[in-house]
């Protein structure tokens, strides 16, 4: 089974900065199969991302994905303050579906 | 708008069946371009998928979750349904109902209702 890690655990920025979150899976996949999620405390998840880089309706463009391979990045070129959040990576593979353990980006 | 809506008890006892139903409401269940999914959050914790199905009754279940774990679809009701048995402490979690988009990422989802195992 192919794990997800993600790094940093916890990333502590500034309203105004740039956020680069890594999603590293354990072996090579598809980055069709690539999404990201962002849950606010006491909210469901919302997609970001899927397909590792097209944003998801109603997102905004401070909001990019990239990545292949076994590396996946999620860059918040500016954060607002309401991005501050967990976010999540998420993976299709022969046919299950599993999440990363989240990126937490709190106020500096 | 798609809007989806988690029903069913938040308290259940261990070794019984945990039971939950997801509306769909502003789309149909039958739309062939989608699957439907669930999907768990322990307190504290990341989040785990459970299963999916499609508007025929096709399902595609988490492999550790498995022998546990039904899912269905009522069309007619344009509704589907989750049965996890003989459940214990661990299976605690806010449980979230979603649209599985191409059978690959998850899109809306539900606000997630709390189930909470204890005797």
């Amino acid at each position: 089974d192919i794990v997800l890690t993600q790094s940093p655990g916890t990333l502590s920025l500034s309203p105004g900065e740039r956020a680069t979150l890594s999603c590293r899976a354990s072996q090579s996949v598809s980055s069709s199969f690539l999404a990201w999620y962002q849950q606010k405390p006491g909210q469901a998840p919302r997609l970001l991302i899927y397909g590792a880089s097209s944003r998801a309706t109603g997102i905004p463009d401070r909001f990019s994905g990239s990545g292949s391979g076994t590396d996946f990045t999620l860059t918040i070129s500016r954060l607002e303050p309401e991005d501050f959040a967990v976010f999540y990576c998420q993976l299709y593979d022969s046919s299950s579906f599993t999440f990363g353990p989240g990126t937490k980006v709190d106020i500096k | 708008q798609l809007q989806l809506q988690e029903s069913g008890p938040g308290l259940v006892k261990p070794s019984e069946t945990l039971s939950l139903t997801c509306t769909v409401s502003g789309g149909s269940i039958n739309n062939r371009s989608f699957y439907w999914g669930w999907i768990r959050q322990p307190p504290g914790k990341g989040l785990e998928w459970i299963g999916t199905v499609y508007y025929t009754g096709s399902t595609y279940y988490n492999p550790s979750l498995k022998s546990r774990v039904t899912i269905f679809v009522d069309t007619s009701k344009n509704q589907f349904s989750l049965k996890l048995s003989s459940v214990t402490a661990a299976d605690t979690a806010v449980y979230y109902c979603t649209r599985h988009e191409a059978l690959n990422w998850f899109d809306p989802w539900g606000q997630g209702t709390q189930v909470t195992v204890s005797s």
